[in-house]
């Protein structure tokens, strides 16, 4: 299994600025996920965080908006950047574990307010 | 590419009743399939996957689903709701053979459960 940490749980932001979410996992993966969902909505993958390349982004997430560091291979954060009232969100980070990556396991999430 | 329709945003049940959540999928290659669980103000919960061998898996709680490629569909049910049984349910795909923390998924089905 993977325990995945996030930090913060929730904040709440003035328009215009950004905010930083980590995501931490007590092991080492190849690839992280982040996932946006919003209020009442399912979850969306905003990128994939590769360790020592670019993050891959999905199609309506762009890096100015999202930027994304891996750093190593139990670490990745996601910025959102000048931020308005539509990023108020969950954010989630993932991981896939076990052998052949079968299982996704997910932090608690972030609960972005943005006002 | 993939999808998930989740036919029913909203089911209700009475305690000790069957519970039944719809999920259809398309994949262009073979799927990995899950349910999630999501208790207010929590993360997701894996309840059940399928990767490969037995179509029909058993998950915590009680749950089960079996996946039928012929009707692509990977429906989860319980034979007797629980109070505790109430959250938010989430299907998911992803493809086979890759990371399964890079899952597209459901609208999410909201489970009531009537006393």
């Amino acid at each position: 299994s993977a325990v995945i940490s996030q930090k913060p749980s929730r904040d709440i932001c003035q328009r215009g600025t950004s905010l930083t979410i980590q995501c931490q996992v007590d092991s080492q993966v190849t690839m992280m996920f982040w996932y946006r969902q919003q209020p009442g909505q399912s979850l969306t993958l905003i990128a994939t965080a590769n360790q020592g390349s670019e993050a891959t982004y999905e199609s309506g997430f762009v890096i100015d908006k999202f930027p994304i560091s891996r750093p190593n291979l139990t670490f990745s954060t996601l910025t959102v950047s000048n931020m308005s009232p539509e990023d108020s969100s969950i954010y989630l980070c993932s991981v896939g574990k076990t052998g052949g990556n079968t299982e996704a396991f997910f932090g608690q999430g972030t609960r972005l307010t943005v006002v | 590419a993939q999808s998930v329709t989740q036919l029913g945003s909203h089911v209700s049940v009475s305690e000790g009743a069957l519970v039944l959540l719809r999920c259809n999928y398309s994949s262009s290659v073979p799927p990995y399939l899950f349910w999630y669980v999501q208790y207010p103000n929590q993360g997701l919960q894996l309840l059940l996957k399928y990767t490969t061998g037995a179509t029909l898996v058993k998950g915590i709680n009680g749950f089960e689903a079996e996946f039928k490629k012929s009707e692509t569909s990977f429906h989860l049910t319980k034979p007797s709701a629980h109070m505790s049984d109430a959250a938010e349910y989430f299907c998911a795909v992803s493809e086979a053979w890759t990371n399964a923390g890079k899952s597209t998924f459901g609208d999410g089905t909201t489970l009531t459960v009537k006393p």
